[in-house]
């Protein structure tokens, strides 16, 4: 199956710092790709749907600015939380989508990054 | 190695009952989950077991046996709108999540 990895798995930082956090599709390419955020009910929220080459579709509610998507290539997908408060410590996923031919494309998701911010 | 497998596939009619397997193989284990995840939507959280036994939830039921590496999930009295993919997916001993395939359960009339 397809593989998707996160990068780094585990971050600490400070309050007021800048975090980045990457998604990559390891064996396929991904047109689109998807970030969560996972709260402690554990249901998942979707942030944004990020396109390659174009700039991330944000739901609503969640802020551009704070939460930069950043989709380079069709392997790599950036999320960065800017400015980061405590109350941005959660556990964000990423998926990405691959594309089938004549078939519903399938989502594949990525082990998540758990952020703590002090 | 960590791995998941579940049915790539299920059919299933309307008013039956259906049971999706998961087994998985890992080198630690903080839980397991099954999520819902309909065409072009986000994955709705079903259920969360981390100990072993059955948790019923009006419709959707999840069993868990630690032991055996395998958990299911049980939905009773189907309906058109179960017809999603159903992702079974758990913590390692590190919190990372592995993720299943997903199943994609169809519901004939």
């Amino acid at each position: 199956g397809a593989v998707v990895s996160q990068h780094p798995s585990r971050v600490i930082c400070k309050s007021g710092t800048s975090v980045k956090i990457e998604c990559r599709s390891l064996d396929f390419q991904a047109t689109t790709m998807f970030w969560y955020r996972q709260f402690p009910k554990q249901s998942l929220m979707l942030m944004a749907t990020s396109n390659e080459g174009s700039k991330a579709t944000y739901e609503q509610g969640v802020e551009k600015d704070k939460f930069l998507i950043n989709h380079a290539s069709l392997t790599l997908s950036t999320l960065t939380v800017t400015s980061a408060h405590p109350e941005d410590s959660s556990f964000y996923i990423c998926s990405a989508r691959k594309p089938s031919a004549g078939e519903t494309d399938t989502q594949y998701f990525g082990p998540g990054t758990r952020l703590t911010v002090l | 190695g960590q791995n998941i497998d579940q049915p790539t596939e299920m059919t299933a009619t309307e008013g039956a009952i259906v049971q999706i397997n998961c087994t998985y193989q890992t080198s630690g284990f903080n839980g397991l989950f099954w999520y819902q995840q309909h065409a072009g939507e986000a994955p709705t959280f079903l259920s969360y077991n981390v100990l072993d036994g059955l948790e019923e939830k009006g419709r959707f039921s999840s069993f868990l046996s630690r032991s055996k590496g395998y958990s299911y999930l049980l939905l009773k009295e189907l309906q058109m709108k179960d017809s999603a993919s159903y992702l079974c997916a758990l913590w390692d001993s590190n919190y990372q999540l592995i993720w299943g395939a997903g199943t994609k359960l169809i519901i004939k009339p």
